[in-house]
């Protein structure tokens, strides 16, 4: 079954440095999610893309965080200059068609900013 | 803001019991969904419930959507150990644009003692 893979899986980064976390998501399909899980609580949504732009976004996804799809099958999550609180598990998902589809999650990547 | 909230936060169950999660939203839902996250994992999509007073069933698992779209409860009967994990409802969420986002619940974390 096709999956939704992550990379890396485990970052870990100083305050203030620019991380970028890697998706590809399945190949058919259109809308992307980046979600994610601060430890021990729930699951956050932050920015939805489709067609190349941004269709939804959280308030949660400020101006230090963007999103691309540089190569047609990547899609990245930046955040340019990284806060303590950035620390999370950040979970790619993606949709066929809408978010009322099945959302499928990637495995997700570790973040710690120290 | 639109919100989901879940209740209960923890439950411990003796194996063979049974567990009761429910979930109740803000607003009217167009859907809801149920995820599994086991420890350490990802959110893996359960079920996908849309019309008003359904029920669907999957093995000991039984997912009910009320009337108003605005509540909906997972019931497993007879636990098993491999029930463990955290359970997630989550309804289609609105951001001011015309495509729906998946706004979770807290969750409800079960653990089963053998």
């Amino acid at each position: 079954e096709p999956e939704v893979t992550q990379t890396p899986s485990h970052q870990v980064t100083q305050m203030g440095q620019e991380v970028i976390l890697r998706c590809v998501p399945i190949s058919n399909h259109l809308y992307f999610y980046w979600y994610r899980q601060i430890l021990g609580q729930k699951v956050e949504f932050l920015v939805s893309f489709y067609n190349n732009e941004i269709s939804e976004k959280s308030e949660i996804f400020d101006d230090q965080f963007s999103v691309e799809r540089p190569d047609g099958s990547n899609f990245t999550l930046k955040i340019r200059s990284t806060k303590l609180e950035d620390s999370a598990m950040y979970f790619c998902a993606t949709t066929k068609w809408t978010a009322s589809d099945t959302q499928y999650f990637g495995p997700g990547t570790r973040l710690t900013v120290l | 803001g639109q919100q989901v909230m879940q209740i209960p936060q923890y439950q411990h169950v003796q194996e063979g019991e049974d567990f009761t999660t429910y979930c109740n939203s803000s607003t009217t839902l167009s859907n809801i969904q149920w995820y599994k996250q086991r420890p350490g994992g990802h959110p893996v999509f359960l079920i996908q419930l849309v019309k008003s007073g359904e029920v669907k069933k999957q093995k000991r698992l039984t997912f009910q959507f009320g009337e108003a779209k605005k509540n909906s409860s997972l019931h497993i009967t007879a636990t098993q150990t491999t029930d463990v994990g955290t359970y997630f409802c989550a309804g289609e969420g609105r951001y001011g644009g015309s495509q729906g986002n998946l706004i979770f619940g807290k969750g409800t974390k079960l653990s089963v003692k053998p």
